[in-house]
């Protein structure tokens, strides 16, 4: 069955990076646009970026544009986040997400990881 | 920006009808896909495209959007329903989650 796995959470202090991993099996990773979605503690949920299924369309939130990257490994069927100058704002549960068609279509999200939480405090 | 307005909370009797809510602007002529979060728990997709149920979803889950308006409507409503719930969309390439409503079954 699909299966999204995600590590690499948690405690950071600010301005620190972080990296994020999203282990996938049960699926053809390499044919599957993959997203980041996140939830800050008692908050809803906030989409965070998206990566086409061959890596070659990347696009993302505006509140971390520029100190975020995603990026994905088919070879070792991962999905990663690349967290830079993280501030107290980026405290939240990070979660995985597939796309449910192949190829780039930005439709719904499923299945979703079980998150990783990652919390920015000094 | 695109905002996605849900009411903050619905009660709803066991067995009842619970309807939630999902505004935006000509929202009507956007895909508009809908999850489940219990406590604790990741989302899970329960409508898509409008009114989609994937596999294993109950068909008392129900979609519709029209106007400036989505509404997911839980027939015969379970205590297994309660639940945060959050409509989804894409505008200009870029993902936007409703506020969320949390439904509470009486």
């Amino acid at each position: 069955q699909v299966q999204l796995v995600e590590s690499g959470g948690g405690v950071v202090q600010p301005g620190r990076s972080l990296r994020l991993s999203c282990a996938a099996s049960g699926f053809t990773f390499s044919s599957y646009a993959m997203y980041w979605v996140r939830q800050a503690p008692g908050k809803g949920l906030e989409w965070v970026a998206v990566i086409s299924y061959d890596g070659s369309n990347k696009n993302y939130a505006d509140s971390v544009k520029g100190r975020v990257t995603i990026s994905r490994d088919s070879s070792k069927n991962t999905l990663y986040l690349q967290m830079n100058s993280l501030t107290a704002e980026d405290t939240a549960v990070y979660y995985c997400a597939r796309d449910p068609n192949s190829g780039y279509s930005l439709g719904w999200f499923d299945p979703w990881g079980q998150g990783t939480l990652v919390t920015v405090s000094s | 920006s695109y905002e996605l307005t849900q009411p903050l909370s619905v009660s709803v009797a066991l067995g009842q009808t619970a309807r939630i809510t999902c505004g935006g602007n000509n929202i009507g002529s956007k895909n508009v896909h809908w999850y489940q979060q219990k406590s604790g728990q990741a989302p899970v997709l329960v409508i898509y495209r409008d009114s989609n149920r994937p596999s294993g979803i109950p068909e008392r889950f129900s979609g519709s959007n029209s106007g400036n308006t989505a509404t997911l409507t839980i027939s015969r409503a379970q205590a297994g329903d309660e639940a945060d719930y959050y409509c989804q969309v894409w505008d200009s390439s870029t993902g936007v989650f409703g506020t969320g409503t949390k439904v509470t079954v009486l």
